[in-house]
């Protein structure tokens, strides 16, 4: 079956402009998880869904960083008005159960923000 | 919340020959996870280790969780140019989240 996907893969955004990611879990995977991984830096978790519950987005930066899953699926993480620090590679996970079980990686979006 | 720090961050490794990377907690784990990430790439899954001084053995790469679970090794032989990548080691860090260390890289030299 298919992996995690993600779309789009590079994206390009002018400072102030708002950007949405998109994440698509590997088929019937309960949680799903986003991290942003900095240059040469280990994966930073942002926030944690459960099905559609959002159960923790501690780990989200800033307000203008919003995430959802509505129908449990396919997730999308919103970021507005983009600042420079905001560039990195975005990536999402999903695991079938809970946080301490493999989670599959997807390949990940690239923002650069100008 | 938990953080986990590896050692070393960077290795270059003659082809053919034996490395060890390492990862050390200050508190004890209940699970710790590996991963390799490809230059380019996305964090693959290597294995996860439970249990109090547990090995675990994948072809040329040898996991070890420690006795007092604050601490894992991954050792891999007869290094190969695909072994090329960063492998990072991942603990629970609290609140359903993985925490992450920051990679060791790893460049081998033909």
């Amino acid at each position: 079956g298919a992996g995690v996907s993600q779309s789009p893969r590079y994206k390009v955004a002018k400072r102030g402009q708002d950007v949405a990611l998109r994440c698509d879990p590997i088929s019937g995977h309960v949680s799903l998880f986003w991290y942003q991984q900095a240059l040469g830096q280990g994966p930073e978790f942002l926030t944690y869904f459960q099905n559609e519950a959002q159960l923790d987005k501690s780990g989200l930066p800033s307000d203008r960083f919003f995430a959802e899953r509505p129908e449990g699926s396919v997730s999308t993480l919103k970021i507005q008005r983009t600042q420079q620090e905001d560039s990195a590679v975005y990536l999402c996970a999903s695991s079938a159960q809970g946080p301490g079980n493999t989670q599959y990686f997807g390949p990940g979006t690239r923002l650069t923000v100008l | 919340g938990q953080q986990v720090m590896q050692i070393p961050q960077y290795q270059h490794v003659q082809e053919g020959e034996d490395f060890t990377t390492y990862c050390n907690s200050s508190t004890t784990l209940s699970n710790i996870q590996w991963y390799k990430q490809r230059p380019g790439g996305h964090p693959v899954f290597l294995i996860q280790l439970v249990k109090s001084g547990e090995v675990k053995k994948q072809k040329r790469l040898t996991f070890q969780f420690g006795e007092a679970k604050k601490n894992s090794s991954l050792h891999i032989t007869a290094t190969q140019t695909t072994d090329v990548g960063t492998y990072f080691c991942a603990g629970p860090g609290g609140n359903n989240r993985l925490a992450f260390g920051k990679g060791n890289q790893v460049v081998v030299i033909p």
